[in-house]
């Protein structure tokens, strides 16, 4: 069975520092990876996906980047956040028809 | 572009009464999406509850179905009988595999 974590559970971080986010995905071979973003009582969009090791698509700009070193994980990081960062990042595998879900990181940002 | 609406935030049931929960859809960029309901039990992660890949057709779970409706471009999610266990927020969503479009949720608060 495939199993997806992310790390940490939650984050509380000052305004300009650094963050990064981990998502490990075990008992899937080259899976399909996202990342999602839910603003407090918004809607989940997503912001990155990649299909491969070291290749990394952005679907929403919000100042953030993501990478993939290795097949089971995912990153998504920035150098310095901003107020509007905070909310809750999810991370997803997708098979032929739909995507599974990470259980969420929760981030606020002060 | 596209689009999931739900109309309601939020939504009140008393136990064994019925529930729909409205979705409507609307896509320029993918062609023959499919459609999906996501669930969010309190303290749980996000989880598949149903899918539809072919319009017309019906999913069903836990005693929920939708129908994917290609016509009034809705996939509404229903149940004959509400428990309290269902309480949770619901996701109305769309879209292939690599792209998948959600709306606002909608919270279902199931009274006793």
């Amino acid at each position: 069975a495939q199993t997806i974590h992310q790390w940490p559970v939650a984050e509380i971080k000052a305004v300009g520092s650094p963050l990064s986010l981990g998502c490990t995905i075990k008992g899937k071979s080259s899976p399909n990876l996202y990342w999602y973003w839910q603003a407090t009582g918004g809607t989940l969009q997503q912001l990155f996906y990649s299909i491969t090791v070291g290749q990394v698509e952005s679907v929403v700009q919000l100042n953030l980047s993501a990478s993939r070193p290795k097949d089971d994980q995912f990153i998504l990081s920035t150098e310095k956040l901003l107020l509007s960062h905070s909310g809750f990042y999810l991370c997803a595998w997708s098979r032929t028809y739909e995507q599974y879900f990470g259980p969420g990181t929760r981030l606020t940002v002060l | 572009g596209d689009s999931v609406t739900q109309t309601e935030g939020q939504v009140t049931v008393s136990e064994s009464k019925s529930l729909i929960i409205n979705c409507t859809y609307s896509t320029t960029s993918i062609a023959y999406p499919n459609l999906f309901w996501y669930v969010r039990y309190p303290g749980e992660g996000l989880q598949l509850l149903l899918k539809v890949i072919t319009a017309g057709q019906k999913g069903s779970s836990r005693g929920f179905e939708a129908t994917y409706n290609k016509e009034t471009t809705s996939f509404h999610l229903q149940k004959a009988s509400v428990q309290e266990s269902d309480s949770a927020v619901y996701y109305c969503a769309l879209g292939r595999s690599d792209k998948v479009v959600f709306g606002t949720g909608t919270r279902l608060q199931a009274s006793p």
